[in-house]
């Protein structure tokens, strides 16, 4: 089975431009979750996608957004960038409630 | 107090020796316990799930749970040089299974 699929695997984006990350998890897979690991916070929940519907949402602002498409691929976008939002972004997919997720190679973003 | 607390380390131990790992958290509720091992500039992999009290033994990894202690371990039998690497604790949200709160991590060299 195919692990999970991130693209792009790094981004180098300016200050205020925004940004879409691509997620593909493990066939069969409808959950899927997004992440931000970065040295200062470690990892951090940004939200939550299951068939297609948001169901739960870390504490980050509003320019974080996603969205789930009915094959369970997730795009997240994060709009009007910062510098602090340099980060490497995991993705991670789950077969269904309180099963193990498993992470994606990530994303590294860096904001020049 | 921080939700998912882990002994920040770093941890070195000699090669063939017991590496123990430790990792307390704070809501009652939570069901789901994971060990993830991640090395430097990789994704997180999982390694132990845990969900009843008691040990779970896979290969050299035992992982513990005492939910009356909020209380998780990890023990590495024989390590390796190759178990060199960050080991994160995750606990699911009661209110969102799907939703991971990760501990620090803590960092373990083993000296070959």
């Amino acid at each position: 089975k195919a692990g999970v699929t991130q693209t792009p695997r790094y981004l180098i984006k300016t200050r205020g431009q925004q940004v879409t990350l691509s997620c593909s998890p493990i066939s069969g897979h409808r959950s899927v979750s997004w992440y931000q690991q970065t040295p200062g916070q470690g990892l951090q929940f940004l939200f939550e996608y299951f068939s297609e519907t948001q169901r739960n949402k870390g504490n980050f602002p509003g320019r974080f957004s996603g969205r789930q498409f009915s094959n369970s691929r997730s795009e997240m976008n994060v709009s009007t960038l910062e510098l602090g939002d340099s980060a490497l972004y995991l993705c991670a997919s789950s077969f269904e409630q309180n099963t193990e997720a498993f992470f994606g190679q990530g994303t590294r973003l860096t904001v020049v | 107090q921080k939700e998912v607390e882990q002994n920040s380390g770093p941890l070195s131990v000699p090669e063939g020796a017991i590496a123990s790992l430790n990792c307390t958290y704070s809501d009652r509720g939570s069901q789901s316990f994971f060990w993830y091992r991640q090395y430097s500039g990789k994704s997180p992999e999982l390694i132990m799930s845990i969900y009843s009290n008691g040990d779970k033994e896979d290969g050299r990894f035992t992982a513990q749970l005492n939910k009356a202690s909020q209380y998780v371990s990890l023990l590495i039998r024989d390590s390796q040089p190759s178990d060199s690497a960050t080991y994160l604790c995750a606990v699911n949200s009661p209110l969102a299974a799907r939703q991971l709160t990760f501990g620090s991590g803590t960092q373990l060299t083993v000296l070959p």
